[in-house]
């Protein structure tokens, strides 16, 4: 299996830009996640996703971040506009939400650098 | 509020001796715990587990022990190897309910040679 894929794995953009994240899943897994990670905030949970429907949109900083889920093979997050504050590192996470014992597999992250 | 608290933020060690990283939960359900490592430019990847049944759980030379009475948990590696330089994330969840990971901030760990 090749895991989580992540793309792109940089992208640097100036504010204002449109940022779109792209995550494909381990096949079979029915959940997604999206995280954040900066130095101050650690691991920030930002969405999750079960079965392609959003669950728990709580932690998504502002309405200038949206996520979806068209099918069980992707998933977008996509900032705009862009601001140098969203600079950090985006992880994309699948798993088998109710499995015993959940264990989350982790992508390589996208760096965001928002100039 | 942090249902999840690593309160090290950094630890270093030498090589050969013993690293022990600490998480401590406020939840009393969380019934399974987990250990995430972090290497630069890599996502984290899972390391070590245990479940609310167990006290101890042993791979290799990574040892996860559980002090439910006191919330607590706590990670060694023995011995420290320089390669074991990472972050290290606690994660907790409820078995029982389709909740997902509460992760940590994190510890950094800086195995000296």
């Amino acid at each position: 299996d090749a895991g989580v894929i992540q793309s792109p794995r940089h992208e640097v953009t100036e504010m204002g830009q449109e940022v779109t994240l792209r995550c494909k899943p381990i096949s079979g897994h029915n959940s997604l996640f999206w995280y954040r990670q900066t130095m101050m905030r650690g691991l920030e949970l930002l969405i999750y996703f079960n079965n392609n429907v959003p669950i728990d949109d709580s932690g998504m900083p502002e309405d200038r971040f949206s996520a979806k889920m068209p099918n069980a093979s992707f998933s977008t997050l996509k900032i705009q506009p862009s601001e140098p504050r969203d600079s950090a590192v985006y992880f994309c996470a699948s798993s088998f939400l109710g499995a015993w014992q959940e264990t989350q597999y982790f992508g390589p992250g996208t760096r965001l650098l928002v100039l | 509020d942090q249902q999840v608290k690593q309160n090290s933020p950094s630890l270093s060690v030498q090589e050969g001796r013993i690293s022990i990283l600490n998480c401590d939960y406020t939840n009393s359900m969380f019934d399974y715990f987990l250990w995430y490592k972090k290497y630069p430019a890599e996502g984290p990847t899972f390391l070590i587990s245990i479940s609310s049944i167990k006290d101890k759980n042993e791979d290799g030379r990574f040892t996860v022990f559980l002090n439910k009475s006191a919330k607590h948990l706590s990670l060694h590696i023995v011995p420290s190897q320089p390669g074991d330089s990472a972050v290290y994330f606690c994660a907790a969840s409820l078995n029982s309910g389709n909740t997902p990971l509460v992760f940590g901030k994190g510890t950094r760990l800086s195995v000296i040679a």
